[in-house]
């Protein structure tokens, strides 16, 4: 079935460096990726969408210079973290759409950033 | 507003028992239902998902259920085990995915 992947699975970084979190469809193409942030003990929240070869949609209160998202192929997105905070830590999971197909997404199990 | 509503937020229950976990929604017109589990510091895994034109989806010890008009999905878990004990996830699927807070589950061996 369709397989997600995300590296690194956990990152430790220092205060004002920037992460860079690659998601990547391994056994399918996927023309839109999400990019959602869970806070602890939280729900998903939806980041962006990312459109390949276009640039993301974001959503309202997401800073798109901070959150840097690039959808390059069909395979593979990035979010880069720039300028990393304490407050940015948070688990971080992509999810990708098969391209064609209307509405169904697959997860990848996430990256743990923390910022000290 | 899309909203996803889960209740209880947490539950603990005896091993053994069945139960059942709810969640509703404020928009009728959705593609589909998904319900997820989250073990602690994990990711995502899919459990069911239940297409709009669907009433019911079942694997294993879980079924779900899907009721558009009154905008509610449930999720029974038969013959608990400690092995469930995790966050249960319900997601209303469509253009974007709209997830819930989750239900935090506990299986007391």
């Amino acid at each position: 079935g369709a397989v997600v992947s995300q590296h690194p699975s956990r990152v430790i970084c220092k205060s004002g460096t920037s992460v860079k979190i690659e998601c990547r469809s391994l056994d399918f193409q996927a023309t839109t990726m999400f990019w959602y942030r869970q806070f602890p003990k939280k729900s998903l929240m939806l980041m962006a969408t990312s459109n390949e070869g276009s640039k993301a949609t974001y959503e309202q209160g997401v800073e798109k210079d901070k959150f840097l998202i690039n959808h390059a192929s069909l395979t593979l997105s990035t979010l880069t973290v720039t300028s990393a905070h304490p407050e940015d830590s948070s688990f971080y999971i992509c999810s990708a759409r098969l391209a064609g197909n209307s509405y169904e997404q697959y997860f990848g199990p996430g990256t743990r950033l923390t910022v000290t | 507003k899309q909203e996803v509503t889960q209740i209880p937020a947490a539950l603990s229950v005896p091993e053994g028992e069945n139960l059942v976990l709810n969640c509703s929604f404020t928009d009728s017109a959705i593609y589909n239902l998904q319900w997820f589990r989250q073990d602690p510091g994990k990711g995502l895994t899919s459990l069911l998902l239940i297409q709009s034109s669907q009433r019911e989806q079942t694997s294993g010890r879980l079924n779900a259920s899907l009721d558009k008009s009154s905008g509610r999905s449930t999720l029974y878990i038969a013959a608990s085990q400690p092995g469930d004990s995790a966050t249960y996830l319900c997601a209303r699927g469509g253009d974007k995915i709209i997830f819930g807070k989750g239900t935090r589950l506990h299986i007391l061996p």
